[in-house]
């Protein structure tokens, strides 16, 4: 079965730091696609960023980076120099790539990121 | 660009109520979908469409309908409402080939069951 499970509930960091956020995934394809998304305090969702699984290198955008580590399951969001408006709840998702399950999109329960002065 | 549109943004339903929510897409997009959002909780997959007039269902589909009648909207119906129910529910929508292409959300309806 699809599954996306992010244990981080809440993380606090001091501006300008690092912060990794976990995401472990299950799913019996061997070909699939990993997303992080970003839901700000109004609401809004955005995409930030995409892992393939046929993919070794991690994926990076901007001060966004992915730890995709397919043995473990696992694709960690990395967000460097975190600045205040990066606080937000962020969302691991993953889309299976076999015909069964066409654009079957499914989330994990979201981590929520405070950034402090 | 483009842009999903969700109406109503605010639905006030009673108890044991038939409400429908709607969506529109302008983007071209195949693949539709709806997701309910509880307080502080994740994104949970209703039902979703790959195509007009396809209906796929999601792991909380009890309770609802889906109907895509047409490639640019995606209308969710709550087939009878719970009482003190509060959630917002989430459309959105994505490109059916190259499956890993992004999904862009609409800005959500926030139920709430009196």
């Amino acid at each position: 079965a699809q599954k996306v499970t992010q244990t981080q509930t809440s993380i606090s960091v001091v501006e300008k730091t690092t912060v990794t956020m976990d995401c472990v995934y299950e799913t019996r394809d061997s070909s699939y696609f990993l997303f992080w998304y970003k839901q700000t305090a109004s609401g809004e969702i955005v995409f930030l960023i995409r892992q393939d699984s046929y993919k070794k290198e991690n994926a990076t955008v901007g001060h966004y980076s992915l730890n995709f580590q397919k043995p473990k399951s696992s694709i960690g969001l990395i967000i460097t120099a975190t600045q205040i408006e990066d606080s937000a709840v962020y969302f691991c998702a993953m889309r299976e790539g076999g015909n069964y399950n066409q654009g079957k999109l499914i989330f994990g329960q979201g981590t929520k990121l405070s950034i402090k002065p | 660009g483009g842009i999903i549109t969700q109406t109503p943004k605010f639905l006030i339903g009673q108890e044991g109520q038939k409400l429908t929510l709607k969506c529109q897409q302008n983007f071209n997009h195949d693949t539709m979908y709806w997701y309910r959002q509880d307080s502080g909780k994740g994104l949970r997959l209703i039902y979703y469409s790959i195509t007009e007039n396809d209906l796929q269902k999601g792991d909380l589909s009890e309770g609802y309908d889906a109907s895509r009648e047409k490639k640019s909207s995606f209308s969710l119906t709550v087939t009878s409402a719970q009482k003190n129910e509060m959630a917002v529910f989430l459309c959105a929508s994505s490109l059916r080939q190259g499956k890993n292409t992004e999904v862009f959300f609409g800005k959500g309806t926030r139920l709430t069951v009196v």
